[in-house]
Parts: C-alpha cells; sequence; structure tokens
C-alpha cells in the first residue's frame, strides 16, 4: 500500500540549529515521485522539491539540502542554520506514476511542524 | 505572475446558505485543483479540472460542486454543508500535460477558511 510517513509531529528548535526532518515512504510502483511541500501559516502549501524514483542525487539549494535514500524509501529534508522564518508546517508527500498516480493525487505525510525560537 | 488567488479568504455560513469560492491564476496552467484541509491534517483532494473539464472527483458529496468556466478561473459552490464540512479549502493550478502527469509541480493558493454554523 502506499504511504508517507513523517514520524515527528513537532519539532522545535533555536535559531541556527540544523534540524532534519523525517520521512518514509511506501510504494508498489517502480516509477514514483516525491516531493516536500512547505505550508507557512499564511495557509498556501510552497513547493520545494520534486524528485522522481530514478534520481538519487542528494540536492542542496542554499539552506536547504535532500538525501534521497531508495534502500530505505526516505527523503529526508535538512536546514542549516535554521531561521525564525522556517517555521512551518512540512508535509512530504508521494505520487505513483502507475497506480493511482494522476494530477495532483499525492499521498501526503501527516506533516511535521517545525518551531524556530530565536 | 506564479499566484493563485483565492477569495474570500474567510467565509462563515449557516447550513442552508449557498455560497461560492473562488480560485484565480493567469501562468497559463491547464490544471487546476480543489483541494480539503482540516486543522493539523494534510490536504486532501476533492477534485481535478484539466482543461478545464472535470477529470477526477474523489468521492465528495454533492453539496460540494465544482465550476471551471475558463483556463484562469475556478469555482466551488457550497450549498446545504455541515458543520464537519468547516475547514481550509485550497486551490491549485499546475501546468497540466495531460491526466496522469503524476511529477507535476503544484501552485497553491492560501485558501479560504471556512466555518459552517
Amino acid at each position: 500500500a502506499q504511504k508517507v510517513t513523517q514520524a515527528q509531529t513537532e519539532i522545535s528548535v533555536v535559531e541556527k540549529e540544523d534540524v532534519t526532518l523525517d520521512c518514509v515512504y511506501e510504494t508498489r510502483d517502480t516509477t514514483y515521485y516525491l516531493f516536500w511541500y512547505k505550508q507557512p501559516p499564511s495557509g498556501e502549501l510552497v513547493f520545494l522539491i520534486r524528485r522522481n524514483s530514478f534520481d538519487e542525487q542528494n540536492e542542496i539549494s542554499g539552506r536547504y539540502s535532500w538525501n534521497f535514500q531508495k534502500s530505505t524509501s526516505s527523503f529526508n529534508f535538512t536546514i542549516t542554520a535554521s531561521q525564525v522564518v522556517d517555521s512551518a508546517v512540512y508535509f512530504c508527500a508521494l505520487s505513483e506514476r502507475n497506480y493511482g498516480g494522476s494530477q495532483g493525487n499525492l499521498i501526503f505525510g501527516k506533516g511535521t511542524k517545525l518551531s524556530v525560537k530565536p | 505572475d506564479t499566484e493563485v488567488t483565492q477569495t474570500p479568504k474567510h467565509l462563515v455560513m449557516g447550513m442552508t446558505n449557498k455560497k461560492s469560492l473562488k480560485c484565480e491564476q493567469h501562468m497559463g496552467h491547464r490544471a487546476m485543483y480543489w483541494y480539503k484541509q482540516k486543522a493539523k491534517k494534510p490536504p486532501e483532494l476533492m477534485f481535478v479540472y484539466s482543461y478545464e473539464k472535470l477529470s477526477i472527483n474523489e468521492s465528495v458529496p454533492s453539496r460540494f460542486s465544482p465550476e471551471c468556466p475558463n483556463s484562469s478561473l475556478l469555482n466551488l459552490h457550497l450549498h446545504a454543508l455541515q458543520p464537519e464540512d468547516s475547514a481550509l479549502y485550497l486551490c491549485a493550478s499546475s501546468q497540466g500535460t495531460g491526466v496522469g502527469a503524476a511529477n507535476e509541480k503544484l501552485f497553491f493558493g492560501s485558501g479560504t477558511q471556512l466555518s459552517v454554523l
């Protein structure tokens, strides 16, 4: 069955600390896509990254980095030197190409609420 | 312009009211979506429009009625809602390369916070 697990419900850190948000997924498909979205208090979900199942390269974008490991079915997200503006709920999501993977039919994790205190 | 605009931002309605939520994008996207998000939960897909045609209805009750008048606009008509329908309603859009495009990046609006009394 398809599933995305974000085991950390809430994380609180002090500014400038590094923080890693965990995401573990289950899928029966060989072609699938993984996403991270950020939802600040204003409400809109903001796309952060997309990875397809054939691309296991890790990615760095400024203070953000992602570690995709198919062997452990994980797609973890690290924020380096966290800032107060990083405070938000972060969702990991999965979309399958061949099993119900239509547009917008994302399987979301339950989200991790990150609070960065000054 | 990379925005999805939703109006109103907040809406309070009684169970006998009829109201509409509106969503607009000018990115030339051909796929538009309605999601429902209850507090402290992830978004749940309700409807997908692809090239102005309804392509997915995730078994949503008929008291929710979507409409896509043109490629830039998406409405959600509400009638005879229940208190449990209170939630944040999010609109999103994507390029829309066709049904089955599971890899599309979604652009979300800020949502309408709906309260049903």
